[in-house]
């Protein structure tokens, strides 16, 4: 069964720092990767995706990610930081053909503190 | 255009009660789903259904009944509500082939 790890629980920055959130999953097969966001007290709100082609996906405010296939990762990054972006992240895999099942991690909150 | 509709958005329940959380989506998607959100614990896969006339169970299914009504709709059921489903429900749906799933704004469940 497909399943994905957020091995960062809770993140603090400073505002301007650079972000980086590591999502792994484990399925061997194709899949479509995902970058939610969840601002507080509002509903989940995608940030980027990946189906196919570059690698390297550019996603809304300034956020992007990089599908490295050999690693199964799908880290989440962004250069500098707002203290807007204090957030819960969320990354999420679906297997192409695996019964269209998406699967999410247990979540990354951010606090971006001034 | 409406996209993911839930209702209700907050119920309070007493232990052993039931209740129907509704989910409909307006835009012919093949796919949708029910999580539930903890803290700590991310969005957890409770149903989910690949097209109409089909549901499978997800990470965790017990407690739950579901209803694939018709293309739009997917309700999940509590039969006997207890406080371990307190929890915000998420409904989401998606078209078939490689797109993004869109969800519902939620229902903040308390069970007491």
């Amino acid at each position: 069964a497909q399943s994905v790890s957020q091995h960062n629980h809770h993140v603090i920055l400073s505002e301007a720092a650079s972000l980086e959130l590591g999502c792994n999953y484990s399925y061997g097969g194709t899949v479509n990767l995902f970058w939610y966001v969840q601002y507080p007290g509002q509903h989940l709100q995608l940030l980027l995706k990946y189906f196919s082609g570059d690698p390297l996906v550019k996603g809304i405010k300034g956020f992007e990610a990089e599908f490295i296939k050999s690693k199964f990762s799908f880290n989440l990054r962004k250069p500098s930081v707002q203290w807007s972006d204090t957030a819960e992240y969320f990354c999420a895999v679906m297997v192409t053909g695996g019964g269209n099942k998406l699967t999410f991690g247990t979540g990354t909150q951010l606090k971006v503190e001034l | 255009n409406a996209g993911v509709t839930q209702t209700p958005k907050f119920q309070v329940l007493k232990t052993g009660q039931s209740m129907t959380l509704q989910c409909a989506q307006d835009m012919n998607h093949n796919s949708m789903y029910w999580y539930r959100q903890d803290p700590g614990m991310g969005l957890r896969l409770i149903y989910y259904s690949a097209s109409e006339g089909t549901t499978d169970k997800g990470e965790v299914p017990n407690g739950y009944n579901v209803s694939r009504l018709n293309k739009r709709e997917f309700s999940l059921r509590l039969e006997s509500a207890a406080p371990s489903q307190t929890s915000v429900y998420f409904c989401a749906s998606r078209p078939t082939g490689p797109t993004l799933a869109f969800f519902g704004q939620g229902t903040r469940l308390t069970v007491v």
